[in-house]
Parts: C-alpha cells; structure tokens; sequence
C-alpha cells in the first residue's frame, strides 16, 4: 500500500498571500489529521476529519482551515500569511475510527518571506 | 489539560548498545493511549510503538520496548542493540482516548528527543 502522501513538498511564499496544501490518505482511511512542526513550539494539532467532517480542531486562528472530500483526501488553506507560519505541515492518516494509530506523510515545508 | 514531557532533549549512544529515553505525562484521564514516534533527518514521521494504558503489559516491537508506569505517568522507551538507522529525533505522544461526542483524537506530543548513534 502506499503511504500518506502530501503535495507540494516544498513551498516559498509571501506575507499577505494564501496557500493550499494537499494531503492524500493511505488508502482505506477516513480520519486525516493535520499538525504543523516548528522549531519553537514543536507539533502542534491544527485539525482532524472524518467521512468529510471536521471532529476536532486545534488552538488555531481562523486563517487556518481546512476540508476532506468524499475520496478522504484533504486540504488545508492558510490566508493572509504571516512570517510565523513557515513551518512543516504534517498530515496523518487513521485506519480506526477513533484515529488511535496515526500514519504521517512526509509534509509539506512552507517558507514565508 | 494534557502535557507531555521529555526531559532529555539529547542523548548518545554507541551501536549494539542499549539506551533508554524517558517520557512523562500529566492527565487526569484514565483511558488514553501514549505513542513513541520516530523522525529521521528525513522527516517522515514514523511510528515505533503503541501502548493501551488500560493494557498493564508492556507493548514490545523488536528491538524497541516500552516500561509504562500508570500511576507515574511516566513511558519510557528502550531501545535495544542500537542502530546507525535509530539516528533519528524520538517524540512522545499522548492521545485521549475517544468518547461519547468524539471530541478528542489528537495527539499531543512532547519536545522530542534526539538520538544518536555512534559507529
């Protein structure tokens, strides 16, 4: 099976702009999960999804969102980008219900200028 | 609120030699799961071992063995004739265990450990 994969892997962008990450679950998994890593504050939970609903959320501000389509895939979007969030966003993927085994991509790393 | 700690942000070890990484937590939850993920320098994000805390057994995979201390709170992870491959920051997680209304799920980790093994 493949793993989790995550599109782009790499990403420059400016202050002010909006991006778009992609995330494609191991296949037969509905919960996707997204975290962002950085060197100051560590791993920190942005949201989770399943069956195209969003259960859990993180202490986050409305710049970030996100979504799951009827495939499980997800997208997150960041507008209005700050210095603060260059960072590597990871997603993961669940084959439980309740997302108790977590499976990670390989992230995207956003850089902001 | 849960917190995760990890007091060694750095250790050593040589290869074929046993090391052992601590990793305490703080709940007030009695059914949770706690993790220990690996991430080499090439950042995938892999997951070494899950521990139940309603399971009093020890989990075991391979080399890698956990001693889970309940009523410490604490979940340390051994690991067992190193490997150059174990070179890698090691993070502990906790996850609440999902109720009734599905208001939890996430992981929360701790700042990491990073682990290398000398040749």
């Amino acid at each position: 099976k493949a793993g989790v994969t995550q599109t782009p892997r790499y990403l420059i962008k400016t202050r002010g702009q909006q991006v778009t990450l992609s995330c494609s679950p191991i296949s037969g998994h509905r919960s996707v999960s997204w975290y962002q890593q950085t060197p100051g504050q560590g791993l920190q939970f942005l949201f989770e999804y399943f069956s195209e609903t969003q259960r859990n959320k993180g202490n986050f501000p409305g710049r970030f969102s996100g979504r799951q389509f009827s495939n499980s895939r997800s997208e997150m979007n960041v507008s209005t980008l700050e210095l603060g969030d260059s960072a590597l966003y990871l997603c993961a993927s669940s084959p439980t219900s309740d997302g108790n085994e977590q499976f990670f991509g390989p992230g995207t790393r956003l850089t902001v200028l | 609120a849960q917190t995760v700690t990890q007091s060694q942000p750095e250790m050593s070890v040589q290869e074929a030699e046993t090391v052992t990484l601590s990793c305490t937590y703080d709940t007030s939850e009695n059914n949770y799961y706690l993790f220990w993920y690996k991430q080499p320098p090439s950042r995938q994000m892999i997951l070494v071992i899950r521990q139940e805390a309603y399971k009093q057994q020890n989990a075991t995979e391979n080399r890698f063995s956990v001693n889970f201390q309940k009523a410490a709170k604490s979940f340390s992870l051994k690991i067992s004739d190193s490997q150059l491959g174990d070179t890698a920051m090691y993070f502990c997680a906790f996850m609440k265990q999902r109720g009734y209304g599905g208001s939890q799920g996430n992981l929360i980790f701790g700042k990491g450990t990073k682990l290398s093994v000398k040749p």
